[in-house]
C-alpha cells in the first residue's frame, strides 16, 4: 500500500450497532487524525493522536473512541451508532504537528 | 470562539483568474492551509502560509495577512479540472486545524 487507506469505503448501519472504521498509513507519520465532513460544515476533528500510544479529543468526540497501538493504524469505533453519526469520515496523517495533513479516501457511513 | 469564513460558491470562466477569500478568528495561529477537494474525493494539500505575503506555486498563489486575519487563494489560467471545493484551514495554538466550510468553484467554458 502507498499512502493512507481506509476501510470500508461505505457502510449502512442499523442504529445501536457497533462499528469500527479502519485507517492505515505506511508513511511512518507520527500524527494521525479522524474528521467527519457534513454538508455545509467544515471538517470537524473527532480524535487525534500525536504519536503512537497517545490519543486526544477533538471538537466532536462524543460517541467515538480511538486507539493507537502502533504507528501505522488508527481505528475509530462507534460504540452504539446513532443517525446523527451519518457522515463522511476522513482519516489523515502528518509527519509532525505543524505539517500538511495527508487524507485517506474516506468512509461514507449511513446510520438508519 | 474560533471561526473561518469563506464564500459558499463562486463561478468563473475557463482561462480567467479567480480569487477565493478566507477570513479567520482563531485562538492562536500556527499557519494557514489551502486544500482542494473534488466531489466525492479526499482533500489534497495546495499551499501553506505562516508569514505575511504571497506564496506562488505554478498557477496557484496564496496570500496571508496575519494582522487582518485574512488570506486568499488565487487561481490563474483556470481549467475545467479546477472545478472543485477549496478549503481554508488555520492551525491554532494547539496545532489543530480549524476548517472553513469550503468554497465550491464552478468553471464554465
Amino acid at each position: 500500500i502507498a499512502g493512507i487507506t481506509q476501510a470500508p469505503t461505505s457502510q449502512i448501519l442499523a442504529a445501536g450497532r457497533r462499528m469500527t472504521l479502519r485507517c492505515t498509513q505506511d508513511m511512518r507519520h507520527n500524527a494521525m487524525y479522524w474528521y467527519r465532513q457534513d454538508l455545509g460544515l467544515g471538517l470537524r476533528l473527532i480524535h487525534y493522536s500525536n504519536t503512537a500510544g497517545t490519543t486526544g479529543k477533538g471538537e466532536v468526540p462524543d460517541g467515538y473512541s480511538v486507539s493507537r497501538a502502533n504507528t501505522d493504524d488508527f481505528p475509530l469505533t462507534l460504540a452504539s451508532a446513532v443517525p446523527s453519526q451519518t457522515s463522511v469520515y476522513f482519516c489523515a496523517s502528518s509527519p509532525g504537528l505543524n505539517n500538511e495533513q495527508f487524507f485517506g479516501p474516506g468512509t461514507r457511513l449511513t446510520v438508519l | 470562539g474560533q471561526n473561518i469564513d469563506q464564500p459558499t460558491e463562486m463561478t468563473a470562466t475557463e482561462g480567467a483568474i479567480v480569487q477565493i477569500n478566507c477570513t479567520y478568528q482563531t485562538s492562536g495561529f500556527n499557519g494557514l492551509f489551502w486544500y482542494q477537494q473534488h466531489a466525492g474525493e479526499a482533500p489534497t494539500f495546495l499551499s501553506y502560509n505562516v508569514l505575511d505575503g504571497l506564496e506562488e506555486k505554478g498557477r496557484f498563489s496564496s496570500f496571508l495577512s496575519r494582522s487582518k486575519g485574512y488570506s486568499y487563494l488565487l487561481l490563474k489560467e483556470l481549467q475545467m479540472k479546477d472545478s472543485a471545493s477549496y478549503l481554508c484551514a488555520v492551525m491554532d495554538s494547539n496545532y489543530q486545524l480549524i476548517w472553513g466550510a469550503g468554497t465550491k468553484l464552478i468553471i464554465k467554458p
